[in-house]
């Protein structure tokens, strides 16, 4: 049980556009999805934290307007990377947390902007 | 933040061989995990372990919440063990925070 999964596995997408990312709670509700990213060779960085119904909350320096996260449900959530960039390159991953606490991570993006 | 520390950064292992990997964190958690990213980038789920300890088959783990810190046993370690090791700990707010891991390199 306690399986997260992520949509697209990759993307590569040119410089401008925007880019959905899903992540889906499959067989458990998520009271708290979470968005990290991660470069290579480094640790997870937290972006923000959503619960349903609400508006997230970001981390310092991570921009609101650029990372958009919509909690729909208590199985999905979605980032969507607004005019991407090649800096916005990267490998993200979401997590999903049920009422005890612990979290589930899905498989991951990794974004390619060129 | 709650800052956390993992050590040893770097870990090469002949394949048999156990380590300790140590976890220390500057507060007081509510919980704390440890996962094992795999290469293509999947984070595995290894012990949601806020206290006490835990065993999984060749795997184990000890947390001290009193002292602020972890530790994640491996006993006869197996190439399919390599990779990174991420402790993470729960701080307010469901916040986690993550170390920097321990890469593991298991050799035939």
């Amino acid at each position: 049980g306690a399986v997260v999964s992520q949509h697209p596995s990759w993307v590569i997408c040119k410089s401008g556009t925007s880019v959905k990312i899903e992540c889906r709670s499959l067989d458990f509700q998520a009271t708290t999805m979470f968005w990290y990213r991660q470069f290579p060779k480094q640790s997870l960085m937290l972006m923000a934290t959503s619960n349903e119904g609400s508006k997230a909350t970001y981390e310092q320096g991570v921009e609101k307007d650029k990372f958009l996260i919509n909690h729909a449900s208590l199985t999905l959530s979605t980032l969507t990377v607004t005019s991407a960039h090649p800096e916005d390159s990267s490998f993200y991953i979401c997590s999903a947390s049920p009422v005890w606490g612990e979290q589930f991570f899905g498989p991951g993006t990794r974004l390619t902007v060129l | 933040g709650i800052q956390v520390e993992q050590s040893p950064p770097d870990l090469i292992l002949q394949e048999g061989a156990n380590s300790t990997l140590r976890c220390n964190f500057s507060d007081s958690v509510n919980n704390l995990q440890w996962f094992h990213q795999n290469p293509w980038g999947q984070l595995i789920n290894l012990f949601y372990i806020p206290s006490g300890t835990k065993q999984n088959g060749r795997l184990s783990a000890t947390t001290v919440a009193t002292e602020r810190y972890s530790l994640l046993y491996i006993s006869s370690s197996q190439t399919t063990d390599s990779g990174v090791y991420f402790c993470a700990v729960e701080g307010d707010f469901n916040k986690f925070y993550f170390g920097s891991g321990t890469k593991l390199n298991v050799k035939p």
